[in-house]
Order: C-alpha cells, then structure tokens, then sequence
C-alpha cells in the first residue's frame, strides 16, 4: 500500500517550453501533496503544499506563476513548469500523506529527471 | 527557524561491520521523525516514523532511536544492498524538515 507515481520519469525540453509532471497516489486518498525539488548531492527542498481543492502554499523564493500547481482531486497533483529556462534542470520529486492513515508520514513518488536544454 | 541536520556526510563500511547514523533536529512542536532510504535518481521510501524521546522501531537489520534532540539509525551487520543515502526529516503536521542525508556504502 501507500504507493505513489509520477509521469513522466523524465522528460527533456526546449528552454522556453512548459513541462507538466503529473503525481498520483494509487491505493490510498491525499488530502494534501507536496512538491520537492533536489539538485545533485543535495537534500530535498520544499517546493510548496498542495491542498485538494484549494490554492497551493508556495515556499519562499518559489515563483508561484513558473511553477504552477494544481490539485483537482484526492489522487492527482500537477506540477507544471512554464517557460522553462537551463537553471529548472533538476529531480522533482512529489509526496503525499494519506488521509486515512493513523501518522504523518509521506510518501514519495519516483521522481521526475527534468532537462532543459 | 526549524533545522535538521545529519551525520556523518558519507559512511563507508565493510559487509557486516555494524555502525550509527547521526540526525540532530531543532524543531518546534516535532510530531515525528522521520527515516528514508533514497536510491540514486529514486524518490526516498519510507521507513520509520518515531513520535516521542525513547521510541525505537526495528526493520530486518534497522533500528531507529529516538531523544529530545537527536535520532539515531543503528544498522547491524550490514550487507551491500543497504547501500544508500539515509534521509532524516522533522516537523510537524504541514511541513516536514530535511537534512542532507548520509551515503552509506557497504563493500563485501
């Protein structure tokens, strides 16, 4: 149980195009999702908090108009990077809590490798 | 501001050799601590949640530990695929803190 995907697992592009990764959560409901981007050697850095229904919380020095997140129902986020530029280039990874589940725990997706050329 | 913060950076262990992992967390009003073994170009699967100081949690050779201030992840004997980055993480209900991870390679 608790298994969460993500499509595409990598996608290369265009600098100037938008890119679209999808996170579904397949056997459990997600109130909430979040969205994390890592750079090589590095830790995960919160993107924003993707509420079902609601307006995502953006972190700060997150441009919320780049990185568009939509959360239409219990077990689908979209992350959708627009005007992509070479600096975007990096592993996005989603995660999401399961509304029945007894701790807090996320779990994650596979992640999504994103290139901008 | 709320910090995480793992050690050593990379660990190096001969097959069976056991050791620690370190994770010192600042956080206010932790509610779970969190463990994650990453894969390289893989998301980070889940492993324990411990809630308050003197919980531990076991998985096959895995055990994690908590205090006040710092968590430990105790690996006993291990074998070359417990090679990974071990990630730490601390918050609370909305947001989750974490630290860099340690590299972890096992050698036969």
């Amino acid at each position: 149980g608790a298994v969460v995907s993500q499509h595409p697992s990598w996608v290369i592009c265009k600098s100037g195009t938008s890119v679209k990764i999808e996170c579904r959560s397949l056997d459990f409901q997600a109130t909430t999702m979040f969205w994390y981007r890592q750079f090589p050697k590095q830790s995960l850095m919160l993107m924003a908090t993707s509420n079902e229904g609601s307006k995502a919380t953006y972190e700060q020095g997150v441009e919320k108009d780049k990185f568009l997140i939509n959360h239409a129902s219990l077990t689908l986020s979209t992350l959708t990077v627009t005007s992509a530029h070479p600096e975007d280039s990096s592993f996005y990874i989603c995660s999401a809590r399961d509304l029945g589940g007894a701790n807090n725990e996320q779990f994650f997706g596979p992640g999504t490798r994103l290139t901008v050329l | 501001e709320d910090q995480v913060t793992q050690s050593p950076e990379a660990l190096r262990l001969q097959e069976g050799e056991s050791s620690s992992l370190n994770c010192s967390y600042t956080v206010s009003g932790l509610r779970g601590l969190f463990w994650y073994r990453q894969d390289p170009g893989k998301g980070p699967e889940f492993l324990f949640t411990l809630y308050s100081a003197g919980e531990e949690k076991e998985k096959e050779r895995l055990k994690a530990t908590l205090t006040k201030k710092e968590s430990f992840l105790h690996i006993t004997a291990p074998k070359p695929e417990d090679s990974a980055t071990y990630l730490c993480a601390a918050g609370g209900y909305q947001k989750v803190t974490f630290g860099t991870g340690t590299k972890l390679q096992v050698i036969p």
